[in-house]
């Protein structure tokens, strides 16, 4: 049974430490997002990769967010000094055509 | 900056009765898709639409997609309480990449 796989479920952290996230996407899919969800926001786009190769990443803060794919199997979502207000569901996606986004389960991020 | 709208953002209604989802936006997209989200879990693919006017059934779902390509509705008939969930539209459009973004999604409770 093909999905995407994130790491971790859960995740407390406190102010200013580094953060990472991690995803698995499904094997075969050239298209991988990351979303970010919160109540006020919904589904925010925060980049997307294409073989690999970065987008889009219009949708990151780009001072304290970095998104990578250093290989097919693995994508990575760190946020370096986090905030309090990076708190939300992180979500990956992957997709195999345009138009097609299968998810992982989330990451929920609390900064305290 | 592409937009879409959904509406209702909150639907309550009763098991048997009907319902439509809309979803709305300026741009023209290539294909948009409905997804439903239940707590917890990640947003799962129901249907995509991608030619103008197009018109896709699932079970009791029926999915349309507007002439122009630019808004889309799901309907459902005789709602049932296993229904329940965040209801969200995306779109994507080739001409930027097979970017997907998201509407603020329309929360519906089906009440026994």
């Amino acid at each position: 049974d093909a999905r995407v796989t994130q790491t971790p479920r859960h995740k407390v952290t406190e102010m200013g430490q580094e953060v990472t996230m991690r995803c698995q996407p499904i094997l075969g899919h050239n298209t991988v997002f990351w979303y970010r969800q919160t109540m006020m926001q919904g589904l925010e786009l925060l980049a997307y990769f294409r073989n690999r190769a970065p987008l889009d990443d219009s949708g990151m803060p780009k001072d304290r967010f970095s998104a990578e794919m250093p290989d097919a199997t693995l994508a990575t979502l760190k946020i370096q000094p986090s905030e309090p207000r990076d708190s939300a569901v992180y979500f990956c996606a992957s997709g195999g055509w345009v138009g097609s986004a299968f998810f992982g389960q989330g990451t929920r991020l609390t900064v305290v | 900056t592409q937009l879409l709208e959904q509406s209702p953002q909150f639907l309550s209604i009763q098991e048997g009765e009907n319902l439509t989802v809309y979803c709305n936006s300026s741009s023209v997209f290539s294909s948009l898709q409905w997804y439903r989200q239940e707590p917890g879990e990640g947003p799962v693919l129901l249907v995509t639409v991608v030619t103008g006017g197009e018109v896709k059934k699932l079970k009791r779902l029926t999915f349309q997609f507007g002439d122009a390509r630019k808004d889309s509705s799901l309907h459902i008939t005789a709602a049932q309480p296993g229904d329940t969930g965040l209801y969200l539209c995306a779109g994507a459009a080739y001409n930027q990449g097979g970017k997907l973004i998201f509407g603020q999604g329309t929360e519906l409770s089906v009440k026994p």
